[in-house]
Order: C-alpha cells, then sequence, then structure tokens
C-alpha cells in the first residue's frame, strides 16, 4: 500500500517571501503521479501541480514548483513570492500511473501568509 | 473545463434521518467516482470507490449498510447515510476522474457537503 507523509502540520511565511513544503511517499511501484492540492477555507479542492514519476524534470506551475527526488521518495514544494491568498491546507497527494486507484492523501499542512 | 457538481452543499438534520448526497459529472461521463470523508483540519479519507454499474468498493472500516453508494449512470454517483447520528456529522466530499488511463487522467472534486446530524 501507498502511504504519504507531510511531517509539518503548520507552517507561516511572511508576504513576498519563499516557503517550503515537505513530503515524502512510500511505494514499491516505479510508475505514478505526485500531486499537491491546495484546501482553502472554502473547502474547496484546488489542484496546484503535478508531477509525473517518469518524468525527471521538476514541474513548475508560475510561483508554485515542486523538488522531485523519487530515489529519496521526497516531492516539496516551494512557493515563491507567497501571497495573502496562498493561506490554506495544502495536501500532498499519490496515485499509480495504471489503473483507476483514488488519490492517497498526506495528511496536509496549514500554511498562512503573513501581512 | 470539467467540473463535478455536488448537492447538497450543507445538510442539517435530527438523528436517525437517512441523508442522500448526489455527485454529477457535468460534461465527462466518469465510470469511477470516489467519496472521501474530512473531518475538521484533517485530511481526506478515502470510504469507497463508486464504479458504473457494478458494487462499491469500501474501504476498511466503512460499513457499507450505513454508506450506502449506488453509481446508476456514468454521470452520477449517490451517497447515502442511513440512519444518520451525531458522530457522522463531518465533511464529505466526491471526486471523478476522466475516462482514459488511470491515474494520467485529472480528478475532478465536487465542493463538498457539510453534514451536521443534531
Amino acid at each position: 500500500a501507498q502511504t504519504v507523509t507531510q511531517s509539518q502540520p503548520e507552517m507561516s511565511v511572511q508576504e513576498a517571501e519563499t516557503v517550503t513544503l515537505s513530503c515524502t511517499y512510500d511505494t514499491s511501484e516505479s510508475n505514478y503521479y505526485l500531486f499537491w492540492y491546495k484546501q482553502p477555507p472554502s473547502r474547496q479542492m484546488i489542484l496546484v501541480i503535478r508531477q509525473e514519476a517518469y518524468k525527471q524534470q521538476n514541474a513548475t506551475e508560475n510561483r508554485f514548483s515542486v523538488n522531485f527526488q523519487k530515489a529519496a521518495k521526497s516531492f516539496s514544494l516551494k512557493i515563491s513570492d507567497s501571497q495573502l491568498g496562498d493561506t490554506a491546507m495544502y495536501f500532498c497527494a499519490f496515485t499509480l500511473y495504471s489503473g483507476n486507484t483514488p488519490l492517497v492523501f498526506g495528511k496536509g499542512t496549514r500554511l498562512s501568509v503573513i501581512a | 473545463g470539467a467540473v463535478v457538481s455536488q448537492h447538497p452543499s450543507r445538510v442539517i438534520c435530527k438523528s436517525g434521518t437517512s441523508v442522500k448526497i448526489e455527485c454529477r459529472s457535468l460534461d465527462f461521463q466518469a465510470t469511477t467516482m470516489f467519496w472521501y470523508r474530512q473531518f475538521p483540519k484533517q485530511s481526506l479519507m478515502l470510504m469507497a470507490t463508486s464504479n458504473e454499474g457494478s458494487k462499491a468498493t469500501y474501504e476498511q472500516g466503512v460499513e457499507k449498510d450505513k454508506f450506502l453508494i449506488n453509481h446508476a449512470s456514468l454521470t452520477l454517483s449517490t451517497l447515502t447515510v442511513t440512519s444518520a447520528h451525531p458522530e457522522d456529522s463531518s465533511f464529505y466530499i466526491c471526486s471523478a476522474r476522466e475516462p482514459g488511463q488511470g491515474g494520467n487522467q485529472p480528478q475532478h472534486f465536487g465542493d463538498g457537503t457539510r453534514l451536521s446530524i443534531l
């Protein structure tokens, strides 16, 4: 079974600064996808970024980028130029490449951006 | 883009009531939908995988007679909480994956249902 671990229950960052959220996972599979989801107070689940395990290049989406270390099974999220609207719960998630498997989520990191 | 509609968004009812939550994929056919439960300040926990035209697959510890799932069409899955009690109060979220090759396809989430049992 796959597991996802987020070791930082809460973090805070000053507006305009950079913050990195950690995520590790465990799997015996070689092909899979990793995701970061944002859940603001509205509780909508918003996809932030996606990484395909077979791609070595780290995914980027505007101010959001990941550091994917496959051998270490690590998948951290870096948020640059943090904005007040980035305040939310962030969940790291995993799914297998094939088959209709669900997303497996970490416990989440509550990020507060401070003005 | 693809949208998943979940209804109702909020339910408050008395203990012993059965509550039905609907999850619809609006512009794609979803052969598989997933139901999650989220307690305050916790993560999403998978309850069951709903497959169109067949029985749902429940996660360990989830009572299938308590949480009835029906996936009668390619665009609709329903979760019925039968004889709900206060401990069933939670936030329930559905998601649907676009058809295609497994994890390669995006998974879209409904906006969730906040269930409060008095």
